[in-house]
């Protein structure tokens, strides 16, 4: 049961413009999310998260939206640089509960 | 100086044996994770332990056991090695629970160990 789901695996976006991931969640009783990125043969990397009672949290280039009533939250990146290219993977967690649940990643790619 | 380590970067091995990855991190966090990542490419948490006291158990057979001699080393040691069992592992480390306001709560990964089961 997936109940983190990302439903782009795929993404292409040009050196400079907006980079947009997105992430669906299907437990509204998760009130914590997180983005991390991963290069190849490397861990992920924390990026950028939101607690359930934001609605977006910006840093440097990095934007997460989170929209509760559609249980959907997004990654904006802006301006997108080839050194972002990675998969990004989404993770949601209920605060107390010590879980965390990752989507299956998107792969950004971005093309100078 | 790597933050989080992960021995060994790849592991092969016959069903049925036990084998262990070692984790290690110098960052003096209080928490440690190990994660699976399956062949769809998604990660699930299999253990946390927090002040050397494990407080997650996602609901990972008991052929996987973490052991954790102190807080800066979580050990996965798995038995009787299935051929499902192949995937790459990750040991993650943050100072508190990933939900700790204040920025404590960012995870910091290991590298990975690829393990195939044969």
């Amino acid at each position: 049961d997936q109940q983190v789901k990302q439903n782009s695996p795929s993404l292409s976006v040009q050196e400079g413009r907006i980079s947009i991931l997105n992430c669906d969640y299907t437990n509204s009783m998760f009130d914590y999310f997180l983005w991390y990125k991963k290069y190849p043969a490397e861990g992920p990397t924390f990026l950028i998260s939101i607690s359930s009672i934001k609605d977006k949290n910006e840093d440097g280039r990095f934007t997460v939206f989170l929209n509760k009533s559609a249980k959907h939250l997004s990654l904006h990146i802006v301006p997108s640089q080839p050194g972002d290219s990675a998969v990004y993977f989404c993770a949601a967690t209920i605060s107390g509960n010590n879980d965390m649940r990752f989507g299956a990643g998107t792969r950004l790619t971005v093309k100078p | 100086d790597t933050a989080v380590s992960q021995t060994p970067k790849y592991l092969v091995t016959q069903m049925g044996n036990d084998k262990s990855i070692k984790c290690e991190q110098n960052l003096g966090h209080d928490t440690m994770y190990w994660y699976k990542q399956d062949s769809k490419k998604f990660l699930k948490i299999m253990f946390s332990y927090n002040n050397k006291e494990l407080i997650i158990n996602e609901t990972v057979p008991n052929r996987f056991s973490p052991k954790s001699p102190d807080k800066a080393h979580l050990n996965l040691h798995i038995n009787s090695l299935e051929l499902g069992d192949s995937a790459v592992y990750f040991c993650a480390s943050s100072q508190d629970l990933p939900w700790t306001s204040g920025g404590q709560e960012t995870q910091y990964f290991g590298p990975g160990t690829r393990l195939l089961v044969l």
